[in-house]
């Protein structure tokens, strides 16, 4: 299957400063990434849809100035926390839309832990 | 909107047993899919097996199969010949057939394997 992968798999950084995430799709093509939270024995809360070349779409309750979202090609989306505070501790997961024949498959990263203190 | 519903947050069985996760679903569309994942201890996200809606037939993947009851909404995932290797997180999970929908997940099945 194809490989998406994330970067860095964890972080720790002080409460204030920001950190980015990066997702890339190594051997395919992705118009379409998207961005999940995950809390510690919880589901994945999707954060956001990005696509190649155009702004990002959140979901309810997701702040976008928090949250930026870059999707500058077609093998890399990147997440930026800014102002990271400890209550945005979790686990980050992203996931690349492959194109296969008239249909598309998702493909996750294996996952960014960020501890914020 | 759509929505995926697990009601087992935990199981156990033991090795070699069968074991049976629920899932329903709520939609109005007529195309979609629906999806097994299993997240291991690392955490990666795992396709297990993929159900297409239009399709009757229930998807199989060796030990790995569905009950899919399209009328019912309800999709569950049969382990037979339970290994230690699948004990995980179990999300069910459900995609609109447009190609760059997104996929929405169930609060997950903790599946324990008893030696």
């Amino acid at each position: 299957g194809a490989v998406v992968s994330q970067h860095p798999s964890w972080v720790i950084c002080k409460s204030g400063t920001s950190v980015k995430i990066e997702c890339r799709s190594l051997d395919f093509q992705a118009t379409t990434m998207f961005w999940y939270r995950q809390f510690p024995k919880q589901s994945l809360m999707l954060m956001a849809t990005s696509n190649e070349g155009s702004k990002a779409t959140y979901e309810q309750g997701v702040e976008k100035d928090k949250f930026l979202i870059n999707h500058a090609s077609l093998t890399l989306s990147t997440l930026t926390v800014t102002s990271a505070h400890p209550e945005d501790s979790s686990f980050y997961i992203c996931s690349a839309r492959a194109v296969r024949g008239t249909d598309t498959e998702a493909f996750f990263g294996q996952g960014t832990r960020l501890t914020v203190v | 909107a759509q929505t995926v519903t697990q009601s087992q947050p935990e199981m156990s069985v033991q090795e070699a047993e069968t074991v049976t996760l629920s899932c329903t679903y709520d939609t109005s569309e007529s195309d979609y899919y629906l999806f097994w994942y299993k997240q291991p201890p690392s955490r990666q996200m795992i396709l297990v097996i993929r159900q297409e809606a239009y399709k009757q037939q229930n998807a199989t993947e060796n030990r790995f199969s569905v009950n899919f009851q399209k009328a019912a909404k309800s999709f569950s995932l049969k382990i037979s010949d339970s290994q230690l290797g699948d004990a995980a997180m179990y999300f069910c999970a459900y995609r609109n057939r447009r190609r760059d929908d997104k996929i929405i997940f169930g609060k997950g099945t903790r599946l324990h394997i008893l030696p």
